[in-house]
């Protein structure tokens, strides 16, 4: 257990939805970061926050923003879903901001109809 | 073409074989390199890191980066059921934060 919490576990929506992935760091840790896992892509990297502020953006769609909150507890958020959206999303968490250690929780598996 | 490319596997290996994975890469201003292992519906673990060229040996694992060549490798020796699992390398250059780039991931299976 990495100390990485996410939720939900699994989410099933159609699309044009929203949804809300949340994400609760190990305890101490300021960074967190977003990645998404499909078959056909890989893990991506789609962005990092560090104490509340946005650090570093990878391949993130216009449609998913994110934010990182005081308690230090991020949220994703994935609007006017598409079929393709359907994947694995992981967070990840280090103590600074930048660390080679970056501890990654269970994941939120996205299924979109 | 992908910036860090990986054989998907599966890869099948008897227990106790020594087993090789393998990345290649294509940029050059990675610095920073590590090996994760993922389990079945579970999030990556973080196995190895090793900056810039040379070996790295931890217990039954050893990295190794070859810059000249870009290509990176984990062995494990003495493999284990119990190492099934993907392998994904990731890197990083100086400037980019710490934002990783992945490799696919190679999926091993060690046979009792």
């Amino acid at each position: 257990d990495s100390g990485v919490t996410q939720t939900p576990k699994h989410l099933i929506t159609a699309t044009g939805q929203r949804v809300t992935l949340r994400c609760s760091p190990r305890s101490g840790d300021l960074s967190v970061y977003w990645y998404q896992q499909s078959l056909d892509q890989g893990l991506q990297f789609l962005i990092q926050y560090y104490n509340g502020e946005e650090r570093a953006k990878g391949n993130i769609l216009e449609r998913f923003s994110a934010q990182q909150f005081p308690d230090l507890h991020s949220e994703l958020n994935l609007s006017s879903l598409e079929l393709g959206d359907s994947a694995l999303y992981f967070c990840a968490s280090s103590p600074r901001r930048i660390s080679y250690e970056q501890y990654f929780g269970p994941g939120t598996r996205l299924t979109v109809t | 073409q992908k910036e860090v490319e990986q054989d998907p596997g599966p890869l099948s290996v008897p227990e106790g074989a020594i087993v090789s994975l393998n990345c290649t890469y294509s940029n050059s201003a990675f610095q920073y390199f590590m090996w994760y292992r993922q389990y079945s519906r579970k999030g990556p673990e973080l196995l190895m890191y090793t900056y810039s060229s040379g070996n790295k040996e931890d217990g039954r694992f050893t990295a190794q980066v070859d810059k000249s060549s870009k290509y990176i490798s984990l062995f494990i020796r003495d493999s284990q059921p119990s190492d099934s699992a993907t392998y994904l390398c990731a890197m990083r250059t100086n400037n980019a934060g710490n934002m990783l780039t992945f490799g696919g991931g190679t999926r091993l299976m060690v046979k009792p």
